[in-house]
């Protein structure tokens, strides 16, 4: 069965820092998906990757995947107050047709 | 497009009764999905569809039923209602096939939240 892990569950950090958001899944999967929350809203799609070794970079977010290692990263550059938010990773299980989630980071960037 | 959207956005339900949360989307995504969101929890899936006429279940299925009549629709239904469905619940959809960062970005309604009495 597949399990998504995300850590940290909580992080707070200043302004202008940098931080890593990491997302472990346990079986064999080649799409793996970042999404942003605000608190009371969607999902919002931030990052799709397709492959082992993609990496994909939107502002101050960059995300890659290591399919062997069954590892993603979400890296923030230069926190800025904007990107406070929960971050989910979700994994596609190809074999079994479902999409599962991680916990979810819920990131406090303090001025 | 309208994309994909729920109703209602608000339910108050009294333990035993029953409802339907309705999901629709106009993208013409073979693929649809239903999430619970509790605190700390993530989000968790309910049930799931490849195309119309197929249904499968996911992590949480108990207490849920769907079909998947159309394309379009994919309606969660609640028969008897607990306290413990207390929740916010998402719909969701994507192409299920093809390649591509576009083919395969998740699509997510607006949310219900629903209380149980």
């Amino acid at each position: 069965e597949l399990k998504v892990e995300q850590n940290p569950l909580f992080l707070s950090m200043q302004e202008g820092k940098n931080y890593t958001i990491y997302c472990n899944y346990s079986t064999t999967s080649d799409r793996l998906y970042w999404y942003r929350q605000d608190p009371g809203k969607s999902l919002e799609s931030l990052f799709v990757l397709l492959s082992n070794g993609a990496v994909k970079q939107e502002g101050r977010l960059m995300a890659s995947l290591d399919t062997k290692a069954r590892l993603s990263t979400l890296h923030i550059t230069a926190a800025v107050h904007d990107l406070s938010a929960t971050y989910f990773c979700a994994v596609y299980g190809g074999a079994t047709n479902k999409l599962i989630f991680g916990t979810g980071t819920l990131l406090a960037v303090q001025p | 497009n309208a994309g994909v959207t729920q109703t209602p956005k608000f339910q108050v339900l009294k333990t035993g009764q029953s409802m339907t949360l309705q999901c629709a989307q106009d993208m013409n995504h073979e693929y649809m999905s239903w999430y619970r969101q509790d605190p700390g929890m993530g989000l968790r899936l309910i049930h799931y569809s490849v195309g119309a006429g197929i249904t499968d279940q996911g992590e949480v299925p108990n207490g849920y039923n769907v079909s998947r009549s159309t394309t379009e629709d994919f309606p969660l239904r609640l028969l008897s209602a607990a306290p413990s469905q207390t929740s916010v619940y998402f719909c969701a959809s994507s192409y299920f096939f093809g390649e591509g960062t576009f083919r395969n970005t998740q699509y997510f309604g607006p949310g219900t939240r629903l209380t149980v009495l």
